[in-house]
């Protein structure tokens, strides 16, 4: 079964431009979350998607923003980048189990680095 | 507010010795569930261990158990007999939400060292 896959793996930008980083779940996943990782902030909640419906968000300004599409697959967007956004950006993808026998647990892809220049 | 705490940013501990990485977490859910990840240097995060909020027993996985006091609210990872590839990064994490929607939210995560 192939894993979550993330493109691009690596990129450069500059200031004042905007990004889009793209995310295919495993297959079967309807929930795909992202997560911004820094040295200084570790992993950072973005959002949550689940059948196309954004589900949960995490506390980023509105220059984040994401989609997801009725396959599954997922997109985010950062417009206006500013250095601080250079980090690595983790998508995840889980079998939503709600109720009592929930689980979750989540399966990363390998990210995206983003570098600000 | 922190919710989930990690007070060891780095351990060693010696080849084939146990170590327990702290984890406590904070929550006013019932329902919940918490994690372990294991982030090697090459940058991929690897589930290791689960255990729900209302299990009554540790859940366990291979070298790998949780140490869950609910009452105290901490979930120590234990890994026994620890091997060189176990160094690498470890982040709790907890699940907590509604059936409209969940999140996952980690710790600063404990860097653990194999010394041979």
């Amino acid at each position: 079964k192939a894993g979550v896959t993330q493109t691009p793996r690596y990129l450069i930008k500059t200031r004042g431009q905007q990004v889009t980083l793209s995310c295919s779940p495993i297959s079967g996943h309807r929930s795909v979350s992202w997560y911004q990782q820094t040295p200084g902030q570790g992993l950072q909640f973005l959002f949550e998607y689940f059948s196309e419906t954004q589900r949960n968000k995490g506390n980023f300004p509105g220059r984040f923003s994401g989609r997801q599409f009725s396959n599954s697959r997922s997109e985010m967007n950062v417009s206006t980048l500013e250095l601080g956004d250079s980090a690595l950006y983790l998508c995840a993808s889980s079998l939503p189990r709600e109720g009592y026998l929930a689980t979750g647990e989540l399966f990363f892809g390998e990210g995206s680095r983003l570098t600000v220049l | 507010a922190q919710k989930i705490t990690q007070t060891q940013p780095g351990m060693f501990v010696q080849e084939k010795e146990a170590v327990t990485l702290d984890c406590t977490y904070d929550t006013s859910d019932q329902s919940y569930g918490l994690f372990w990840y294991k982030q090697p240097s090459s940058g991929e995060m690897i589930f290791l261990i689960y255990q729900g909020s209302y299990d009554e027993q540790n859940a366990t996985e291979g070298r790998y158990s949780l140490n869950f006091q609910k009452a105290r609210k901490s979930a120590n990872l234990v890994i026994s007999a620890s091997q060189l590839g176990d160094s690498a990064m470890y982040f709790c994490a907890m699940r907590e939400g509604q059936d409209g929607g969940f999140k996952t939210i980690f710790g600063a995560g404990t860097r653990l060292f194999v010394k041979a």
